[in-house]
């Protein structure tokens, strides 16, 4: 069965950098690509970006563009999520979840999400 | 961007009734040339991440009760929960995947009447 397991709750200072990782298994991971969802403590769904499984291709919310980097790993089937410059409105849930091939589509299956808590 | 948005933002009904969430894009969602709605549905429980229930606007996805459908296209779109369960109590999410730059609606609030 399809698994997507995230990296576990990091605590992190202002102006720091996490880096989020999220392991597929039960599929080729190659053939779709990850998404990455925030959702701030009580507040709904955001879109940070999407990464293709097959080749790396990326594409990134404006809101992120320059503060994230998505890569993966094929030979774990590992994909990453890196936030900088982290600031206390960057705590939140992180989510990674797959869909879609050639671009971002729906999401059929996503991690149990990752805590990243940002605090002086 | 494409705009999204939910309404109502809370929602209460008897157990048993028909509960109907809307929700609205900025643009049609339909792309023309094969005709589907790029649009999903999403639940989502406390401490859960969220589940697909429904895509391309009204297929249902493998597993989801039948009391769960989806309508609509172009711009507006309605997700109906025939007669509701106390575990449909959640927070419900659209989705628009026309524009490779995702947007989610803001979530409507369902609770038991």
């Amino acid at each position: 069965q399809v698994q997507l397991v995230q990296s576990g709750a990091e605590v992190k200072k202002p102006g720091a950098s996490v880096k989020v990782s999220c392991k597929a298994s039960g599929y080729t991971f190659t053939s779709y690509g990850i998404s990455w969802v925030r959702q701030a403590p009580g507040q709904g769904l955001e879109w940070m970006g999407w990464i293709s499984g097959y080749n790396g291709n990326t594409i990134y919310a404006q809101k992120f563009q320059g503060r994230v980097t998505m890569t993966t790993d094929t030979s774990t089937s590992t994909a990453y999520m890196e936030l900088r410059s982290l600031r206390s409105d960057d705590t939140a849930v992180f989510y990674c979840a797959s869909g879609g091939s050639a671009s971002p589509l729906y999401f059929d299956y996503w991690g149990q999400g990752t805590l990243v808590i940002v605090s002086s | 961007d494409i705009v999204m948005t939910q309404s109502p933002d809370s929602l209460a009904v008897s157990l048993g009734e028909r509960a109907t969430i809307n929700c609205k894009s900025s643009q049609s969602v339909l792309y023309s040339s094969n005709n589907k709605n790029y649009l999903a549905w999403y639940q989502e429980k406390p401490g859960q991440p969220p589940k697909l229930l429904i895509y391309w606007a009204s297929t249902r996805e493998s597993g989801v009760p039948d009391r769960f459908s989806g309508s609509g296209s172009g711009t507006d779109f309605t997700l109906t929960i025939s007669s509701l369960q106390a575990e449909d109590v959640a927070v419900y999410y659209c989705q628009q995947y026309y524009n490779t730059l995702i947007t989610f609606g803001q979530g409507t609030r369902l609770e038991i009447k």
